[in-house]
């Protein structure tokens, strides 16, 4: 009973490098969301998914940052010409469907960027 | 918009005190409500959610939340804590929707000390 999968679990990057992080759903899960937590600054929304199909990216910066979730394989957040600020612990959680808001999100374990 | 209030940065408790982790939502009509616990260096994980019915709401390892509409709260408890209750604990709330998605917005968190 596999929970969400996210790789690499560490990711290291000079300034100016680019930086895909990985996620699976939970199995049965169709919607994915993505969340940056920055110290002190609690967890923060970022981009949800469906497969195929952005369904809200408001909390995505308007540059460099971009997210799919293709019909096959795992949803990326890539992250183009890092800089320091990126450096964070970037979270994805998936769901069934949405039930009116019932629907519990589970995540996974995160992947630490670092920017050097 | 919504928002969550975790008014302490940090919770201290001994070992077999009870324990509150306080939380406050503002939300346009109804709310749902969820906790959240993460441990270092891990991903958030699920403890329980208020969607309706009974305010005392119970969830895993022995937290309960009670949901107080007049005053907003849907705090954290738990008769007695322990050791390996500390981590940073997440309060989340997402408006009551008849159908479709409505954005989680979580709290910033509280980090909880129990001390042996």
């Amino acid at each position: 009973n596999a929970g969400v999968m996210q790789n690499p679990r560490h990711l290291v990057r000079r300034r100016g490098q680019e930086a895909r992080l990985r996620c699976s759903p939970m199995k049965g899960h169709s919607h994915v969301y993505w969340y940056r937590q920055l110290p002190e600054e609690g967890l923060k929304f970022m981009v949800y998914l469906q497969k195929e199909n952005i369904i809200d990216e408001s909390g995505m910066p308007k540059e460099r940052f971009s997210a799919e979730f293709p019909k096959e394989g795992p949803s990326i957040l890539r992250i183009q010409q890092v800089v320091r600020g990126d450096s964070a612990a970037y979270f994805c959680a998936s769901s069934l469907p949405p039930t009116g808001g019932q629907e519990t999100q589970y995540f996974g374990p995160g992947t630490r960027l670092l920017v050097l | 918009a919504q928002s969550v209030a975790q008014p302490e940065d940090q919770v201290n408790v001994a070992e077999g005190n009870p324990l509150t982790v306080k939380c406050t939502y503002s939300v346009s009509g109804n709310p749902y409500l969820f906790w959240y616990v993460q441990y270092p260096n891990r991903g958030l994980q699920f403890l329980l959610k208020y969607i309706t019915g009974d305010n005392l709401v119970k969830g895993s390892y022995g937290f309960e939340a009670e949901f107080n509409k007049s005053q907003t709260s849907f705090h954290l408890k738990k008769p007695s804590a322990l050791v390996s209750d500390s981590a940073l604990y997440f309060c989340a709330v997402r408006a009551v929707n008849s159908g479709g998605y409505q954005k989680v917005t979580f709290g910033i968190g509280t980090k909880l000390q129990v001390i042996p």
